[in-house]
């Protein structure tokens, strides 16, 4: 398979507060990238995407960073609420390739 | 967005006997469709890419008599597993992309091989 995963980091913030994930991407010819959000038991939800030509997107209460210099993406999640807790996912992809490729995610925990 | 519905979203098969999972695309017409494997508190891992009409591609590892896919029609994709074992057992999703490149998602299938 193309991403094989390791057990899941774990990312605990307070109610409230800002969030921030991390994701490395391991292909610098990628061009699209999206984030997902996956709820246990669930499939994964699409939460915002940015093109390589872009290195900021904004969407309601969520943010993404693209730094093509140091193949990395973050997500920023803004007044973290009890329901953003999840793993999440970063994936990348090639325009015209098809195929995704998923980082190995984080688990963010939210506390009361 | 657009809906991906797979179906079932889980089941019990006993060891030896073949499980099929289908994903529909239910508004949009999806020429590429793309089934994952999971484990637990692990990424997403891509079995295989099902295109519409013609043969599927497996990636690297992944046995295409195992895991057969067919993909019969614009809507609909089905993943097979046969003579399906414990080691088999897995949360199984299937994805499907518009014509904008972005992938939606079916809720996966809890696949567990007793």
């Amino acid at each position: 398979g193309e991403s094989v995963g390791l057990h899941l980091p774990t990312l605990s913030v307070q109610e409230g507060d800002n969030s921030i994930i991390n994701c490395a991407y391991s292909n610098s010819a990628s061009d699209y990238f999206i984030w997902y959000k996956q709820e246990s038991g669930k499939g994964p939800q699409f939460i915002i995407d940015i093109r390589s030509n872009m290195d900021k997107r904004q969407g309601q209460r969520v943010t993404v960073l693209l730094n093509k210099t140091v193949k990395h993406l973050s997500l920023q999640i803004a007044a973290t609420q009890p329901g953003d807790s999840a793993v999440y996912f970063c994936a990348e992809t090639v325009s015209g390739t098809y195929k995704y490729i998923f980082g190995t995610g984080t688990r963010l925990k939210v506390l009361a | 967005g657009a809906v991906v519905s797979q179906h079932p979203s889980w089941v019990i098969c006993k060891s030896g006997t073949s499980v099929k999972i289908e994903c529909r695309s239910l508004d949009f017409q999806a020429t590429t469709m793309f089934w994952y494997r999971q484990f637990p508190k692990q990424s997403l891992m891509l079995m295989a890419t099902s295109n519409e009409g013609s043969k599927a591609t497996y990636e690297q590892g992944v046995e295409k008599d195992k895991f057969l896919i067919n993909h019969a029609s614009l809507t609909l994709s089905t993943l097979t597993v046969t003579s399906a074992h414990p080691e088999d057992s897995s949360f199984y999703i299937c994805s499907a992309r518009d014509l904008g490149a972005r992938a939606f998602f079916g809720q996966g299938t809890r696949l567990t091989v007793v």
